[in-house]
């Protein structure tokens, strides 16, 4: 059974950088055909698409926030991480790894990180 | 690309039946059967509740519906129950997108 897991830091300084990975278990990022990504929900707000990954290195990034994420796998431990700098109290949200496969809108969801931009 | 529309909220007494709607444009709502809806409740990751515009998953109720009607998808609920109060989300497939297009949300209310 496909099983995501968001891991990190529930809280960065403003101005640094936000690191997360995601650990994927019952499904093989090298080989599979899905697209690999990060979802985030501010409190009390809508879902907003970060951007997503491809097993061969292909990103695609949410434009407004293109400047500052970076989406990246490591396939020799099943894993796929998110970085998104410079952040701000805006950034304060749920962060979820989701995955899809091409052509569908049927996501798989991790169970969510907060992540609480703060000094 | 824009997000799909949605209704802030909705509202309805246990017992009665309430249609979500979700409106995009002919690139993605309107040209493709795929869309889907999340039911997310406080604190929880969303769920899945509806694929390819009408197809239920295994265990959802099967009160859970969906429709489309040119660029508009639908979710309606029937027989309410309390525990159907929630955010609902519905996501499109568009080309130029990987994941979809995402809904605002809708908050039911079950009154």
């Amino acid at each position: 059974q496909l099983q995501l897991q968001e891991s990190g830091p529930g809280l960065v300084k403003p101005s640094e950088t936000l690191s997360l990975t995601c650990t994927v278990s019952g499904d093989s990022i090298s080989s599979s055909s899905s697209y690999w990504g990060w979802i985030r929900q501010p409190p009390g707000k809508g879902l907003e698409w970060i951007g997503t990954i491809y097993h061969s290195g292909s990103t695609y990034y949410n434009p407004s926030l293109k400047s500052r994420v970076t989406i990246s796998v490591d396939t020799s431990k099943n894993q796929f991480s998110l970085k998104l700098n410079s952040v701000t109290a805006a950034d304060t949200a749920v962060y979820y790894c989701a995955t899809a496969p091409p052509m569908t809108t049927v996501i798989n969801w991790g169970q969510g990180i907060l992540v609480t931009v703060s000094s | 690309q824009s997000a799909l529309t949605q209704p802030a909220s909705v509202s309805g007494s246990a017992g009665q039946s309430i249609t979500i709607s979700c409106t995009g444009t002919s690139s993605d709502v309107g040209s493709f059967n795929l869309v889907s809806w999340y039911q997310q409740h406080p604190g929880k990751a969303p769920k899945l509740m509806i694929s390819e515009v009408t197809k239920r998953p295994s265990g959802v109720s099967n009160r859970f519906s969906g429709s489309k009607s040119g660029n508009t998808a639908f979710l309606t609920i029937s027989g309410l129950q309390a525990e159907d109060e929630a955010n609902y989300y519905c996501c499109s497939y568009a080309p130029t997108s990987t994941f979809g297009v995402l809904g605002g949300g809708t908050k039911l209310t079950v009154l």
